[in-house]
């Protein structure tokens, strides 16, 4: 167990639709990293928050949103869904002042669109 | 731009034979972070090594080594004696030396091990 949390595990939903993947990172972590693994794309940095503020932006869609708060909990946003939104979600945390530690993934969300 | 190239993209070995996943890098930092992770059928991503571009030792951790050649820009990855256990999809990333775990993941190699 990594000791990161997410929410849901599955999500199916219909195109068009709007949903909220939610992620706890580990006791005294700071930053937040959400990826997106899809057959055609692999697995791609999506975003990163630290402490609340965006640190730094990947191949995240304007459609995707994310945040992070007081209680360093983190939410993405996903809205107007298409077929090839379906991917597994990852959430991954790691500890403050530690430039390039390994990060610490949960187990994902694993998102269908029909 | 960085890249991560992982050209085997599914290896079969019998149970107890080594195998060695091979993994190439592209980067322009002079400093740069390697990583290592598993992703088993359950779908977790484990965290297996991490290795910096000054440090150019070997590492061996049980079963597992690793070969980090600069002048190759490869980092390779061997299992003795593979298991069953074994059978996962293995990911070679690289981190921006300043943004952290912003990771650049390879495409993976999805290792079956046959008992």
């Amino acid at each position: 167990d990594s000791g990161v949390t997410q929410t849901p595990k599955h999500l199916i939903t219909a195109t068009g639709q709007r949903v909220t993947l939610r992620c706890s990172p580990r006791s005294g972590d700071l930053s937040v990293y959400w990826y997106q693994q899809s057959l055609d794309q692999g697995l791609q940095f999506l975003i990163h928050y630290y402490n609340g503020e965006e640190r730094a932006k990947g191949n995240i869609l304007e459609r995707f949103s994310a945040q992070q708060f007081p209680d360093l909990h983190s939410e993405l946003n996903l809205s107007s869904l298409e077929l090839g939104d379906s991917a597994l979600y990852f959430c991954a945390s790691s500890p403050p002042g530690q430039l390039n530690t390994e990060a610490f993934f949960g187990q994902g969300t694993r998102l269908t669109v029909v | 731009a960085q890249k991560v190239t992982q050209a085997q993209t599914e290896i079969s070995v019998v149970e107890k034979e080594d195998v060695t996943l091979d993994c190439v890098y592209e980067t322009r930092d002079t400093t740069y972070y390697l990583f290592w992770y598993k992703q088993p059928p359950s779908g977790e991503l484990v965290f297996l090594i991490r290795r910096n571009s000054f440090d150019e030792q070997n590492e061996i951790s049980g079963r597992y080594s690793w070969n980090f050649q600069k002048s190759t820009s490869s980092f390779n990855f061997t299992i003795t004696a593979s298991q069953v256990v074994d059978s996962a999809v293995y990911f070679c990333a690289l981190s921006d030396p300043f943004y952290g775990q912003n990771f650049v993941f390879g495409p993976g190699t999805r290792l079956s091990v046959l008992p």
